[in-house]
């Protein structure tokens, strides 16, 4: 089992639409949660932290859920712009440094549409 | 404030040929991330610097792979030889000391490297 699973997707969607991914990590001593978004052929960016209460930026919700191990991402009246790949991670602190270790899922691909 | 600089930005290199990758981080920040990611999937990581320390290396393919920070600013990943499967895009990331595991990761634009 992988230790950060993605619903794989692709989801395509129509501009105005809500949607949702999910994200389940197997890990339980993991601290840090964040969504990152990868543009076709770019690098990844951060889009937000993901915080124990949940957190919002604009079209953008962030939930996690400690005791079930997954964390979401809603996006509401979806944009063309928003079209790209989300990216869940999920990090742990070792044991003797701060240097966090970080998995990331192999991404959702979002599109859409007109 | 100046980005994660990588080079090249594109490879293309037979099988068992050798290849090099550099990277700058950005200013004062003293976490350093080499990952692999493959076509479709997410990035993997290969190895993680604190300053001119590895972290982990858990992930890096040591028999051909390996990295170095010398002085704990900018970074080389080699491979030798190379592997059809190497071919991906090798990205950079940084980031700041404090609790690196809170902070975000910048990434570079990626070196994409194609064995044939």
């Amino acid at each position: 089992r992988k230790e950060v699973e993605q619903d794989p997707g692709p989801f395509n969607v129509p501009e105005g639409a809500t949607v949702a991914f999910n994200c389940t990590y197997s890990n339980s001593a993991s601290q840090s949660f964040f969504w990152y978004r990868q543009d076709c052929r770019k690098e990844p960016k951060l889009l937000m932290s993901v915080y124990s209460s949940g957190n919002e930026d604009g079209r953008f919700t962030a939930q996690l859920n400690r005791a079930s191990q997954y964390i979401s991402l809603l996006i509401r009246d979806s944009k063309l712009s928003d079209s790209a790949t989300y990216l869940c991670v999920v990090n742990w602190t070792g044991w003797n440094t701060n240097a966090g270790k970080s998995t990331f899922g192999d991404g959702t691909t979002l599109t859409v549409k007109p | 404030e100046a980005g994660v600089a990588q080079s090249p930005r594109y490879k293309i290199i037979e099988k068992r040929q050798s290849v090099a990758f550099w990277c700058n981080p950005i200013s004062g920040h003293a976490t350093l991330y080499w990952y692999q990611q493959i076509l479709g999937q997410g990035p993997k990581l290969l190895i993680q610097f604190q300053n001119n320390g590895v972290v982990d290396d858990s992930q890096l393919p040591k028999d051909r792979f390996s990295a170095e920070r010398l002085k704990g600013v900018d970074s080389t990943l080699k491979i030798q030889p190379a592997k059809l499967e190497d071919s991906a895009v090798y990205l950079c990331a940084s980031s700041s000391f404090w609790a690196s595991s809170y902070n975000e990761q910048f990434f570079g634009p990626g070196t994409r490297l194609t064995v044939l």
